[in-house]
C-alpha cells in the first residue's frame, strides 16, 4: 500500500495560465475525492468519482474545473483560465467504499501570480 | 444542511498535559464523524472514525473522541499530549446516504505544545 500519490506537489502559475494535476489513489479503491484548502481553512469538497463515473460536483466547481478519472484509476484535476483566487492546496483522497474512511495524499499547492 | 464547527482557533498545551479538542457538528441525520490531523506541509491523516455503536472510539497515536447526540458534539481527547502531537487537527462530518460521499470540515484548531 504505497498511499495516495499526487503530482506536482507545487505549482507555480500566471493567471490566465491551464493547469493540470494528477492523482494516483490506493489501488483497489473505488472512490476518489478532489478537495480544495485554502490558508486557515479546512478542506472544501470539490467533486467525487466512483469507478470512473462522477457522481457529484460542488458549486465550488465552476466551469472553469474539469475533473476526469478516465480508467477508473487516477485522476487530473484541470483548471482553465487560472484566477489569483485558484491559489489553494488541492488535496486527493480516495475510499474503498461509499461510507468507508477517506485517505489523503500530501497535496499539490497552486500559486497563480 | 452540514457544517461543523470547531470553536478553538488555536491551544497550547504543555507537553505531557491532556488534551480536548471541541467539536460540534450540524447534521440532520446520524452522523459519520471523523477526526483528521495535518501536519504543516502535509495531507491529512485519519486520527478516528465514529460510524455507530459505541459512543468512545478510540483512535491512533493514543487519541480518542466521544460521540454525544445530545449536545452534537465530538470532542477529541489525549491524556498526555507529545511535542510531536503539534499540528493542526480538523474535525468532520460526512454527508450523503452512505454516510461519507463528501466530507464537510471544520476550520480546524491549531495545537501548540510546549516544553
Amino acid at each position: 500500500d504505497t498511499g495516495v500519490s499526487q503530482d506536482p506537489r507545487h505549482k507555480i502559475t500566471k493567471r490566465g495560465q491551464n493547469v493540470t494535476f494528477r492523482c494516483d489513489p490506493i489501488s483497489e479503491h473505488n472512490r476518489l475525492y478532489w478537495y480544495r484548502q485554502t490558508l486557515g481553512q479546512g478542506p472544501e469538497f470539490l467533486t467525487y468519482f466512483q469507478n470512473e463515473a462522477q457522481l457529484e460536483k460542488s458549486r465550488l466547481l465552476s466551469d472553469r474545473f474539469s475533473a476526469e478519472r478516465p480508467k477508473g484509476s487516477f485522476s487530473t484535476l484541470e483548471i482553465q483560465r487560472t484566477e489569483q483566487g485558484d491559489s489553494a492546496m488541492y488535496l486527493c483522497a480516495s475510499s474503498l467504499l461509499a461510507g468507508s474512511e477517506q485517505y489523503f495524499g500530501p497535496g499539490t499547492r497552486l500559486t497563480v501570480t | 444542511a452540514q457544517s461543523v464547527t470547531q470553536p478553538d482557533i488555536h491551544i497550547t498545551v504543555s507537553e505531557g498535559a491532556s488534551l480536548e479538542l471541541r467539536c460540534n457538528y450540524s447534521y440532520g441525520a446520524t452522523p459519520y464523524l471523523f477526526w483528521y490531523v495535518q501536519s504543516p506541509g502535509q495531507g491529512l491523516q485519519l486520527l478516528l472514525k465514529y460510524f455507530s455503536g459505541d459512543t468512545l472510539v478510540q483512535g491512533i497515536k493514543g487519541f480518542e473522541a466521544e460521540f454525544k447526540r445530545s449536545q452534537s458534539s465530538f470532542n477529541l481527547r489525549k491524556p498526555s499530549v507529545h511535542w510531536s502531537d503539534a499540528a493542526e487537527y480538523f474535525c468532520a462530518v460526512g454527508a450523503g446516504q452512505t454516510g461519507a460521499n463528501n466530507l464537510f470540515f471544520g476550520t480546524g484548531t491549531r495545537l501548540t505544545v510546549i516544553p
